[in-house]
């Protein structure tokens, strides 16, 4: 079974904070994407890398930034968080092949004070 | 414009019966794919069926079924038989192109089944 591990479930942080969230798959898969999901908006894609060293911008990625230095990690990182960042992030992963779903981790709930 | 619309904020059924859960799509690319993802209140987002653009028949996986009807850009996800264990919040989600396997989701559905 594919496993996409996410570092924390729940994590508070302050206003201004510089915020890491880690990923990581053990599938060996090429594709990673980073999410958020707030209610009534589905989820939101924020980032996504298609090999390492490699990233591309999603739809929403103000504020936000990646690095991927591995295969299997892909971190999102909050560069000075806010109020309105919020939310539930989930990363997920995926191989090469664009008919295969993606593989979610089980989130980290974020919460900026 | 929205490229995946799910209409339905909220549905109820009786446990056992059937239920079909709506998403329509809007994409000008002629090969994609859709996912539905169920997200139960524990938060994992679960796969639990897929249906391409060029394939011919419609998806099943056990109780789920995609009743694709690709004129009407439509790909209502239903269960049958449902259980107690198919309340949750389920999302329709679309791949356009190869585009890296990106997905646009919809704003999901929460199912809730009586017994």
């Amino acid at each position: 079974d594919v496993k996409v591990t996410q570092s924390s479930r729940y994590l508070v942080k302050r206003t201004g904070e510089k915020v890491f969230l880690e990923c990581v798959q053990d599938m060996d898969h090429e594709n990673m994407f980073w999410y958020r999901q707030d209610p009534g908006l589905g989820l939101r894609l924020i980032y996504f890398s298609y090999d390492v060293k490699m990233k591309e911008k999603g739809d929403i990625p103000e504020g936000y930034s990646v690095s991927r230095e591995k295969k299997e990690r892909f971190s999102l990182i909050l560069e000075s968080a806010s109020t309105n960042q919020t939310s539930m992030y989930l990363c997920a992963s995926r191989p090469r092949l664009a008919t295969q779903p993606q593989h979610f981790g089980d989130g980290t709930r974020l919460s900026i004070l | 414009a929205q490229k995946i619309t799910q209409t339905q904020p909220g549905m109820f059924v009786q446990e056992k019966e059937a239920v079909t859960l709506d998403c329509t799509y809007d994409t000008s690319d002629p090969s994609y794919g859709l996912f539905w993802y169920k997200q139960p209140s524990s938060g994992e987002m679960i796969f639990l069926i897929y249906q391409g653009s060029y394939d011919q028949q419609n998806a099943t996986e056990g109780r789920y079924s995609l009743n694709f009807q690709k004129a009407r850009k439509s790909a209502n996800l239903v269960i049958s038989a449902s259980q107690l264990g198919d309340s949750a919040m389920y999302f329709c989600a679309m791949r356009e192109g190869t585009s890296y396997g990106k997905l646009t989701f919809g704003q999901g559905t929460i199912l809730t089944v009586h017994p």
